[in-house]
């Protein structure tokens, strides 16, 4: 099992770029999570998906961050345009039962200067 | 009111000790409790799941307390390798579904 993959693992790009952060989850594992993490807020959730239909979108900052997840073996989060308050690390999760917790991804780190 | 808190430390202690943390949540409707662990600059690691009658992991014992809302982590004989932050986490949501709400974490230090 390759667990959760996230790429790409750094990004450093200007204010005002387009970022596409890419996830593929656990074979199997109907949820998909992003999440984003910094020192100040800890750990939120963004969005999350069930059977690759999004059912919270709540946590998604503004109307410049957008995820996909086209099949049960990828999804994307983008941001357009970026900000550097969206320097973060922002990190894929999934499950096939919330119950028993999720599996995380490496992160990517991403950088907005 | 965050939903889930946790004091920040850090807590410096010596091997061999017991250290203890612990966390409140505001959700009277959480379902399960877990504990993850975050090495720095790593992702966090499911470390153990808290259950109501509380249970042991080797050197590590969760308990649940659902009246008081609140959560805690012992760890016994502590080594240098348990330095990390400790996140306590709740699901919210009903049935096996749902989301994990995560604390902010208490970073432990562990010194020789």
């Amino acid at each position: 099992d390759a667990g959760v993959i996230q790429s790409p693992r750094h990004e450093v790009t200007e204010m005002g770029q387009e970022v596409t952060l890419r996830c593929k989850p656990i074979s199997g594992h109907d949820y998909l999570f992003w999440y984003r993490q910094t020192m100040m807020r800890g750990l939120e959730l963004l969005i999350y998906f069930n059977n690759n239909v999004p059912i919270d979108d709540s946590g998604m900052p503004e109307d410049r961050f957008s995820a996909k997840m086209p099949n049960a073996s990828f999804s994307t989060l983008k941001i357009q345009p970026s900000e550097p308050r969206d320097s973060a690390v922002y990190f894929c999760a999934s499950s096939l039962v919330v119950k028993d917790g999720y599996t995380f991804g490496s992160g990517t780190r991403l950088t907005v200067v | 009111r965050k939903e889930v808190e946790q004091d920040p430390g850090p807590f410096n202690v010596p091997e061999g000790a017991t250290v203890a943390f612990n966390c409140t949540y505001s959700n009277s409707a959480s379902q399960s409790f877990f504990w993850y662990r975050q090495d720095c600059r790593k992702e966090p690691k499911l470390l153990m799941s808290v259950y109501s009658s509380g249970n042991e992991d080797g050197r590590f014992t969760a308990q649940l307390n659902r009246a008081s809302q609140y959560i805690s982590l012992l760890i016994r004989d502590s080594k240098l390798s348990d330095s990390a932050t400790y996140l306590c986490v709740v699901r919210v949501g009903g049935g096996s579904q749902g989301n994990l709400i995560f604390g902010k974490g208490t970073k432990l230090s562990v010194k020789p």
